[in-house]
């Protein structure tokens, strides 16, 4: 099962700040908070990640909270090519070390204009 | 390529066909994973590999579904005597090499259709 939970659904005004955010209160020490985003049927896209620290890329930060049970994931600008699924995973290791991404239902943000 | 590759990107098959699904990882990536996502529906992982350990197989639905990877690189997923059920769109990553709690990044391609009519 998946360690998050996320809204089913958001919308964010073009040019305004999305802010997605995600609680995953049983994430161990070590495991790692990924965000991808999936347009209609394409593959899922790579946005972001992190541990514990704050983290910003060309594409967005990723706010952790001080006891990891939270996190935030922020589009700066938003524009009507970002409506998409976002999913937020806590990258699960199992007794074999398998770092594999177990998606919940994601987010569904839609940018208006 | 510089990316995950996957082929054939649809197939329609018969009930009860076997399909194979191939999938080439991004150069240099050392594990792989598949995922299906059924229409609607969130991705359900399926199989992972990692260099020249046993994969780990726990998201397959049932024995007729298996994969193989050989050399290291390449992978395929075979479905065997397919059900309506079985369609959905198979997705492929891969990703550096994983070392205990890492933080690589896992990149997908842009999947396989399978339609079972």
């Amino acid at each position: 099962d998946a360690k998050t939970t996320q809204p089913p659904s958001m919308d964010c005004a073009e040019g305004r700040a999305a802010n997605l955010p995600c609680n995953h209160s049983t994430i161990s020490g070590n495991e790692y908070v990924y965000w991808y985003r999936q347009i209609h049927s394409q593959g899922p896209q790579y946005i972001i990640h992190g541990l514990k620290n704050n983290e910003t890329n060309e594409m967005a930060s990723l706010i952790i909270t001080e006891d990891r049970k939270s996190s935030t994931l922020i589009l700066p600008h938003a524009t009507l090519r970002d409506t998409a699924v976002y999913y937020c995973i806590v990258r699960v290791y199992g007794s074999s070390n398998t770092g594999k991404l177990i998606f919940g239902q994601g987010t569904t943000l839609q940018v208006k204009p | 390529g510089a990316g995950v590759s996957q082929s054939p990107s649809n197939k329609v098959t018969e009930k009860g066909k076997d399909v194979e699904l191939r999938c080439d990882p991004i150069s240099g990536h050392t594990a792989l994973y598949w995922y299906r996502q059924s229409l609607g529906q969130g991705l359900e992982f399926l199989i992972y590999f990692q260099g020249n350990s046993a994969p780990d197989k726990s998201g397959l639905p049932s024995d007729r579904f298996s994969a193989e990877r050989t050399g290291g690189s390449v992978s395929t997923l075979t479905i065997q005597r397919t059900q309506q059920e079985d369609s959905a769109v198979y997705l492929c990553a891969s990703s550096p090499r994983d070392s205990g709690h890492s933080g690589n990044t896992i990149y997908f391609g842009e999947g396989s259709w399978l339609t079972v009519v």
